[in-house]
């Protein structure tokens, strides 16, 4: 089906182990985003890209990297995960063919609990 | 700093109507998205502003001030399944999205 897709959609690990989330869109849009929803804050940005092998840190970067090897994949890691990255995350997608217009569509969101 | 101000929460009346206000200071300003989103799931687009005025599309309707830095989505008519979170997000001067911590809004039968 089209759409925007994560994996896993729950997760849970422990301190110090690494994660990676996957992001999977079919629209061939070129911008996707990567953010953390956490009470009592607004959506806040971890990475976006701009086109395959094109990335740029967002708000709150540390402690993630991302890749982006092909269009319609953004997967982003917990190189060694930390409590306060205990969130949900959600991967975004946008085509951005006229960007005062940009409209973002999300993935379902992955809960990521860390003990 | 940029910031985005909304209520946390609010409760109206089902068939009633109701305002959730937004108001902003950002650096720069492309425009103003509102995202609907219910418990447990992604944000869904519901409008976008970048004109003063007032932009209509069914029962829900969404203003915008540029001068006050100042937003409203106003929604009519209000049906259970309008219980959500309504999400506020400004487009800065480097087009990217700011966005505010959300307001839930409960409706009461």
């Amino acid at each position: 089906d089209a759409g925007i897709t994560q994996s896993p959609r729950y997760k849970i690990t422990e301190t110090g182990r690494q994660v990676t989330l996957m992001c999977h869109q079919t629209w061939s849009h070129s911008y996707m985003f990567w953010y953390r929803q956490d009470l009592g804050h607004g959506l806040r940005l971890i990475y976006y890209s701009a086109a395959a092998d094109i990335t740029d840190k967002g708000e709150v970067p540390d402690g993630y990297v991302v890749s982006r090897s092909k269009t319609e994949n953004f997967p982003l890691t917990l190189e060694s995960a930390t409590r306060s990255q205990t969130s949900v995350y959600f991967c975004a997608s946008s085509d951005r063919a006229r960007v005062e217009t940009d409209t973002q569509y999300f993935g379902p969101g992955t809960r990521l609990t860390v003990l | 700093g940029q910031n985005i101000d909304q209520p946390t929460e609010m409760t109206a009346t089902e068939g009633a109507i109701v305002q959730i206000n937004c108001t902003y200071q950002t650096s720069g300003f492309n425009g103003l998205f509102w995202y609907q989103q219910h418990a447990g799931e992604a944000p869904t687009f519901l409008s976008y502003n970048v004109l003063d005025g007032l932009e209509e599309k069914g029962r829900f309707s969404s203003f915008l001030s540029r001068s006050k830095g100042y937003s409203y989505l106003l929604l009519k008519e209000l049906q259970m399944k309008d219980s959500a979170s309504y999400l506020c997000a400004v487009l800065d001067s480097n087009y990217q999205l700011i966005w505010g911590a959300g307001t839930k809004l409960i409706i009461k039968p």
